[in-house]
């Protein structure tokens, strides 16, 4: 089975771009989360969506950063304008909801951004 | 809200010897506690899981058993390898229909095994 697949890889933008990065999900799983990673904060959330709906958008990170879930099988992440503290890895994970809690969340292997 | 700490930012030991990484959260649901590890350059992958209050849970060597009283899971390993190398997250897992596996996360300890 395919994994979560990120793209790009890496992303360089100046800064007041915008940038797109894009998520596909494990197949069938109907929970995804967008979580930013930096050495000083560590994993934060950015977005989750259940069967494609918006549950949750992190209060710190609404003006800038849009996420979407267009189908179940395509997440987009825009952020606009980019500033140079949004440099950082964005990983995207995705789960299976209706089994119970389990904590699985496969992750990508993320977009590593850096906004001159 | 809920939250995770993990009070050790970097932890350097050499093989052979044990190794065990703080964690300890607030919630006010019923808590489901988790570890991911994180090798360089790849995603991060569950390591193991609890939310049965005192039982050991053990995976590939590490374990951990959650203590609701003080609010803490530990991670444990009795002689580390050099493949350990990585960073650990402790996550938290408010235990809530609507949250399902909506995780919070720690901000990470980085494990450094030398030879």
């Amino acid at each position: 089975d395919a994994g979560v697949t990120q793209t790009p890889r890496h992303e360089v933008a100046e800064k007041g771009q915008t940038i797109i990065l894009k998520c596909e999900p494990v197949s069938g799983h109907n929970d995804l989360f967008w979580y930013r990673q930096t050495k000083i904060q560590g994993l934060e959330l950015l977005s989750y969506f259940r069967s494609k709906s918006l549950m949750e958008d992190g209060g710190a990170f609404k003006d800038r950063f849009k996420a979407e879930m267009l189908n179940s099988s395509f997440s987009t992440l825009k952020i606009q304008p980019t500033e140079p503290k949004d440099s950082a890895v964005y990983l995207c994970a995705s789960s299976l909801e209706g089994t119970g809690i389990t904590g699985q969340l496969y992750f990508g292997e993320g977009s590593k951004l850096t906004v001159l | 809200g809920d939250s995770v700490t993990q009070t050790e930012g970097l932890v350097t030991l050499t093989k052979g010897l044990p190794v065990m990484l703080n964690c300890t959260y607030q919630t006010t649901y019923s808590p489901f506690l988790f570890w991911y590890v994180q090798h360089l350059n790849e995603a991060p992958k569950l390591l193991l899981k609890s939310s049965t209050d005192n039982k050991r849970t053990e995976h590939q060597g590490f374990y951990a058993t959650l203590h609701k009283s003080s609010s803490s899971f530990h991670l444990q390993k009795s002689s580390v390898q050099l493949s350990d190398s990585a960073l650990y997250f402790c996550a938290l897992s408010a235990g809530t229909n609507s949250a399902g596996n909506k995780l919070t996360f720690g901000i990470g300890t980085r494990v450094l095994v030398r030879p």
